[in-house]
């Protein structure tokens, strides 16, 4: 299985504030990774797919990069609606999984 | 627009089989173009994916699960449905289903339903 590693885990950070997360796959994925924002009680939302392609709808502030086996997750200029949990996705094989998860927090 | 709906027990009982549906409203299950899916999430935990189906009825698991898992699709009610065998509470958690792109390499989730809680307890 391709394993998926998120950094941090928890994050704090302001309003404003320009955010990054990363993602580190145990193999390469090409460039087949999605990211998800989830907020509590909710199921998760589609931000970025392709690793740098922007989901219709979502915010410009939000935007994808890398290959191989390391990709970021850039919110440019942090909103409050934006502090919630990330996921990073593989898809390059049969088996889809998940990075444990990111939480961004108030600072 | 297209939406998904999770429906079952939310209380099931060690050993025994839980079966969760989820409805496909606003859009056809058989267009073709999608796959579709079951996540699960442990409360305060990631998500793992659990398997798919394509309206045709072929499926694929996560080869990471013991094979409990038997994912099932009715065209004639726009629905797909999980069932989990001999069930523990290891197997607590929100179940989501969601929409796959069935092109290749289109295997991201872009439409989720709500949820559904099920509790494994005597």
């Amino acid at each position: 299985d391709i394993q998926m590693t998120q950094s941090p885990s928890t994050l704090s950070a302001s309003v404003g504030d320009r955010v990054t997360i990363t993602c580190r796959a145990s193999q390469s994925i090409n460039r087949w990774l999605a990211w998800y924002q989830q907020k509590p009680g909710k199921a998760p939302n589609l931000l970025i797919y392709k690793a740098s392609s922007l989901e219709s709808g979502v915010p410009s502030r939000f935007s994808g990069s890398g290959s191989g086996t390391e990709f970021t997750l850039t919110i440019s200029s942090l909103q409050p609606d934006d502090f919630a949990t990330y996921y990073c996705q593989q898809y390059n094989d049969y088996s889809r999984t998940f990075g444990q998860g990111t939480k961004v927090e108030i600072k | 627009q297209v939406q998904l709906q999770e429906s079952g027990p939310g209380l099931v009982k060690p050993s025994q089989t839980l079966s969760l549906t989820c409805t496909v409203s606003g859009g056809s299950i058989s267009s073709g173009n999608y796959y579709w899916s079951w996540i699960r999430q442990p409360a305060g935990k990631g998500l793992e994916w659990i398997g798919r189906i394509y309206a045709s009825g072929s499926t694929n698991y996560n080869p990471s699960l013991k094979r409990r898992f038997t994912i099932s699709v009715d065209t004639s009610k726009n629905q797909f449905s999980l069932k989990l065998s001999s069930v523990t509470a290891a197997d607590t958690a929100v179940y989501y289903c969601a929409r796959e792109g069935a092109g290749e390499y289109n295997w991201y989730f872009d439409l989720w339903g709500r949820g559904t809680l099920v509790t494994v307890s005597s």
